[in-house]
């Protein structure tokens, strides 16, 4: 069965580092999303991708964020410099349609510790 | 603005007790599309079902039950006969259909402990 996936599992930097989070989707949806989830707490959206641009963010998603899909395959989340509050779990999403149609899949998350 | 309220934080069952998970939404969309999400202690989100806000009918899969009333803006969750591996963290979400947005709004999560 297809899944999403996403390297690396856990991920601990430096405060101010920058870190690229790396997600590879079901190979024929066309909907992308981060998400995160601080520890213990409730996940939230960050931002959608679609036809290759941004089609929603949340507050969360400040300009140290950016998102690429730098080939036919992966989906990346880079955080240019990373601060404490950062540390949370990071799960991509892929749907095949919009929601209205697809549900989105998640996968298993990557774990950053910002020390 | 579209909200998810889990009121109920932690529960904790006995093995074969059935239980209820309580889910109340908040949107002003007429359509829109509620989730129930598994997150067990591995850490990964489980996608366990989908419902728009067209089909009050209620959903049975197995020993799993859903009851989506309207009225009451509520989408519960069941478990029957609950097992130790339902043990898990229960996420419902809501996604508004209007307005093109994608995002998924998350309760903030019902830890659920099933001991043998």
């Amino acid at each position: 069965e297809p899944e999403v996936t996403q390297t690396p599992s856990h991920q601990v930097t430096q405060m101010g580092q920058e870190v690229i989070l790396r997600c590879v989707p079901i190979s024929n949806h066309l909907y992308f999303y981060w998400y995160r989830q601080i520890l213990g707490q409730k996940v939230e959206f960050l931002v959608s991708f679609y036809n290759n641009e941004i089609s929603e963010k949340s507050e969360i998603f400040d300009d140290q964020f950016s998102v690429e899909r730098p080939d036919g395959s992966n989906f990346t989340l880079k955080i240019r410099s990373t601060k404490l509050e950062d540390s949370a779990m990071y799960f991509c999403a892929s749907s095949g349609a919009r929601h209205v149609y697809n549900e989105q899949f998640f996968g298993p998350g990557t774990r950053l510790t910002v020390l | 603005a579209q909200k998810v309220t889990q009121a109920q934080t932690e529960i904790s069952v006995v093995e074969k007790e059935d239980v209820t998970l309580d889910c109340v939404y908040e949107t002003r969309d007429t359509t829109y599309y509620l989730f129930w999400y598994k997150q067990p202690p591995s850490g990964e989100l489980v996608f366990l079902i989908r419902r728009n806000s067209f089909d009050e009918q209620n959903e049975i899969s197995g020993r799993y039950s859903w009851n989506f009333q309207k009225s009451t803006s509520s989408f519960n969750f069941t478990i029957t006969a609950s097992q130790v591996v339902d043990s898990a963290v229960y996420f419902c979400a809501l996604s508004e259909a209007e307005g093109g947005s994608e995002k998924l709004v998350f309760g903030k999560g019902m830890k659920l402990t099933v001991n043998p």
